[in-house]
């Protein structure tokens, strides 16, 4: 069964801190992982997307990494914002059709970054 | 780049109404269209893709059903809710050679 699963479910951080995200799954076969945030009542907006080849992608202050072996996948936050308020969420593509791919989503890890 | 729009933002509606969630795509032509169901503390949960006019593949089976009339209009239905059809629907589109799919900003049912 496709799974991805996310930990921690919920993290609150102080503004500034460092923080690191994490995404285990099982999806065969695998086309790509994604990283999107989501505000609460929004749709969910993509930070990475990472293809079997790429183990590392950065977008401003998040870095995702992928490992395809250990089917381990990480997001890391540096200098957290308020802003950076908002869930998490690991998706694996499991299609090699293109853009009908099939996604699992993961659950998210909901952070909360405090004063 | 793309643009995808929702409405309505928020609806309330009892048991046994019928439901028309819409979803429009600007900025692109012949897109994938999907429509997701987020339940509270759950992931996202593929309900319909299409891939073009009058194409839709559904993923569960339920009571809704869904309809693509113009290639870029996406249209999610209900003859009759149910409390379980509460969530938030949420409207991707994704174009030919591009993985990434493009999210609209939402629709919140709450069914009573």
């Amino acid at each position: 069964k496709n799974q991805v699963e996310q930990s921690p479910q919920s993290l609150i951080i102080l503004e500034g801190k460092n923080c690191t995200l994490q995404c285990n799954y099982t999806v065969s076969p695998f086309s790509n992982l994604r990283w999107y945030k989501q505000d609460t009542g929004r749709g969910p907006v993509s930070l990475t997307i990472m293809t079997f080849s790429e183990n590392t992608k950065s977008n401003g202050r998040y870095t995702a990494t992928l490992d395809a072996d250990t089917k381990q996948s990480s997001l890391h936050i540096t200098a957290s914002q308020l802003s950076d308020s908002a869930s998490y969420i690991c998706v694996v593509s499991h299609s090699n059709t293109g853009t009908a791919s099939k996604l699992t989503f993961g659950t998210g890890t909901r952070l909360q970054v405090t004063l | 780049s793309q643009t995808i729009h929702q409405w309505p933002a928020t609806l309330v509606q009892p048991v046994g109404s019928p439901l028309s969630l819409e979803c429009t795509v600007e900025g692109t032509s012949n897109p994938n269209l999907y429509w997701y169901r987020q339940a509270a503390g759950r992931g996202l949960q593929l309900l319909f893709y299409s891939v073009g006019i009058g194409q839709i593949s559904s993923e569960v089976p339920q009571n809704l059903s869904a309809s693509r009339p113009q290639d870029r209009q996406f249209i999610l239905s209900s003859k009759k809710l149910l409390l379980s059809d509460s969530g938030f629907y949420l409207c991707a589109c994704a174009t030919s050679g591009n993985y990434e799919q493009y999210f609209g900003p939402g629709t919140r049912l709450t069914v009573t």
